[in-house]
């Protein structure tokens, strides 16, 4: 069965500093792999996804993610976090059946971000 | 452009008591649909998913039911909630094989 790893609950960093959270994942094939941020009592937003190809993917809001499948990693970055990043980051695993996708989610990462 | 709906935004129901959400996308056909629950400190953990109406796939066994009886539309049941049924439920939609896009959320309080 796939699974996510999200192995920081918390982090906090300065506004203006660089941003990287970490995703690992278990699944036996080549997985579609998501992230999405949630604001406090909101949905989710996609942020990014990696199907196939380039292994680094440029998202909204100046998010890119790298795709290492040596490492079985698909690690979220930003090169300058904003006041208004501060949310919570989910990624996420994709298996496809039949014509839906499930998706498998990490627990998730708390950004916050200080000024 | 798609947009998908859910309501109500907030539910505090007692113990014992039915439970309707009701989930519906606008702007897009034959959508697959999922219902997810988060609860509070967690990841979000698929429930139910829908490839076409009347099409129902249970990914956990648990209190609630699902049922799709139109092509956009996604309801999300129990007949009589448990304490442990509160959560932050949300409703997704996706198009074949891609990406899932989620609605704004009911926050379900079983008190």
């Amino acid at each position: 069965a796939q699974s996510v790893t999200q192995p920081d609950i918390h982090i906090t960093v300065s506004e203006g500093a660089s941003l990287e959270l970490r995703c690992n994942y278990s699944y036996g094939a080549t997985p579609y792999l998501f992230w999405y941020v949630q604001s406090p009592g909101q949905g989710l937003q996609l942020l990014l996804k990696y199907f196939s190809g380039d292994t680094l993917v440029q998202g909204i809001k100046g998010f890119e993610a790298e795709f290492k499948r040596s490492q079985s990693s698909f690690n979220l970055r930003k090169p300058s976090v904003h006041w208004s990043d501060a949310a919570e980051y989910f990624c996420a695993v994709g298996e496809l059946t039949g014509t839906a996708s499930k998706l498998t989610f990490g627990t998730g990462t708390r950004l916050q971000v200080t000024l | 452009s798609q947009t998908i709906h859910q309501w109500p935004a907030t539910l505090v129901q007692p113990v014992g008591s039915p439970l309707s959400l009701e989930c519906t996308v606008e702007g897009t056909s034959n959508p697959n649909l999922y219902w997810y629950r988060q609860a509070a400190g967690r990841g979000l953990q698929l429930l139910f998913y829908s490839v076409g109406i009347g099409q129902i796939s249970s990914e956990v066994p648990q209190n609630l039911s699902a049922s799709r009886p139109q092509d956009r539309q996604f309801i999300l049941s129990s007949k009589k909630l448990l304490l442990s049924d509160s959560g932050f439920y949300l409703c997704a939609w996706s198009l074949t094989g891609n990406e899932q896009f989620f609605g704004p959320g009911t926050r379900l309080t079983v008190l």
